[in-house]
Parts: C-alpha cells; structure tokens; sequence
C-alpha cells in the first residue's frame, strides 16, 4: 500500500470550513483513498473514501488531484464536535488475501470555539 | 444487541499469563481485524481475516496468536504477556475488503 502524509496538527475556527490535506505521491491505479477519524479515545469512525472522482456525503468532502497524488478532506462547516484525529489511507482492493487497513499518525485537528 | 463488541473493556493482567480479547460482530462481516494503539504510534495492525479460518498477520504480529473458527468471532491472545503489550487494542469488522470497516469501543490492556 501506498504510503500516507499528512500534517501532524492543525487548528480551524468553528463555523468555517476545515481542510485537511493528505500527500500519496507513490498511489498506483488500483488504490483507494479513505479517510477515518478518532474522536478522543473511541473506536475509529468511517469518514469517506474515493478513487479518482469528488466524493460528498453527509458528513464530509473528498477531493483528489487529477494526478492523485493527493487529496484534501473538507468538513464544510467545523464543530466542537469534529475535533479528532483524522487519518488519510491509501488501499490496494484487488488482492484477495491483501486487503488489510493500516493507519498512519494521521491529522490531530483542534476546532477553536 | 447489534454491532462490533469486545471484552472486557479493561483488563489487568501479569506478565507470563496468557490473556484472551474478545470481538464479536452480529453483522455477518467477512473481514474483522486487530489493532493496537500506543501513545505516539497511532493504530497498528496486528492481524486480520478476510473469512472464517483464513487470517494473516499485520505490521506487529508477534506474541499475537488468533483464530476464526466462526465468522463473527476474531478472538486475540497473547500466549504469554509483557509489559510492552500494554495497549489499548481496537477490534474492527467490514463486509467487504474495500467497504467501511466498523470499529469497537476498544479493550485497554495493562501488563504489570
């Protein structure tokens, strides 16, 4: 699997949009991006993921370069509550037998009152 | 009650002892996973399974044994535990290799 890099911290106001961006510069053509967050000390939560095209659901954006070198997570307007470590995972799917999911430092995001 | 659950929640245990995590999962999943989590690693995978009696070790397998003889059961044993496998561990289920993977509320480990 490709790996992953992502800036260990970042702030955002509350309200405002929160971009979270993730650098996969080696991803090949089979991989996708994912994304999961880890609110204090839960389980991790399934955030979205994306293999060439824009993603949107009800919780967040996905948007990967044309390249797919890189993609940006965008939770459109931040709460208190989105504040959690954010991982970006790149995953190859085509292998039976390979299909593992591993997590990288990921993102420390703070959503400032 | 519907969901991924592990127990029990909080364990102490010696060092030398053998010690059993549990996971169930009353979806049906076919991949379940393990992971652990220390301060200043983020998770590790130590193993995982795509189906019942099919697993295959992760990036930190050692002193790690499991088994899938049922598909909504992927317990985890440490055969004889060190301190350094105090952990908080995460057990996680997903239908499909590619489909989002649902984690527990996770099992913290001390070792003393």
């Amino acid at each position: 699997d490709a790996k992953t890099t992502q800036p260990p911290s970042m702030d955002c106001a509350e309200g405002r949009a929160a971009n979270l961006p993730c650098n996969h510069s080696t991803i090949s053509g089979n991989e996708y991006v994912y994304w999961y967050r880890q609110i204090h000390s839960q389980g991790p939560q399934y955030i979205i993921h994306g293999l060439k095209n824009n993603e949107t659901n009800e919780m967040a954006s996905l948007i990967i370069t044309e390249d797919r070198k890189s993609s940006t997570l965008i939770l459109p307007h931040a709460t208190l509550r989105d504040t959690a470590v954010y991982y970006c995972i790149v995953r190859v799917l085509s292998n039976f037998g390979n299909e593992k999911l591993t997590f990288g430092t990921g993102t420390r995001l703070t959503i400032i009152p | 009650d519907a969901g991924i659950t592990q127990s029990p929640r909080y364990k102490i245990t010696e060092t030398g002892r053998q010690v059993t995590l549990m996971c169930h999962q009353t979806w049906s999943h076919s991949y379940m996973f393990w992971y652990r989590q220390d301060l200043g690693h983020g998770l590790r995978l130590i193993y995982y399974s795509a189906a019942a009696d099919i697993t295959d070790k992760g990036e930190v397998p050692d002193g790690y044994v499991v088994s899938r003889s049922k598909t909504e059961n992927f317990p985890l044993t440490l055969e004889s535990a060190t301190r350094s496998q105090t952990s908080v561990y995460f057990c996680a289920s997903s239908v499909t290799g590619h489909t989002e993977a649902f984690f527990g509320q996770g099992t913290r480990l001390t070792v003393v």
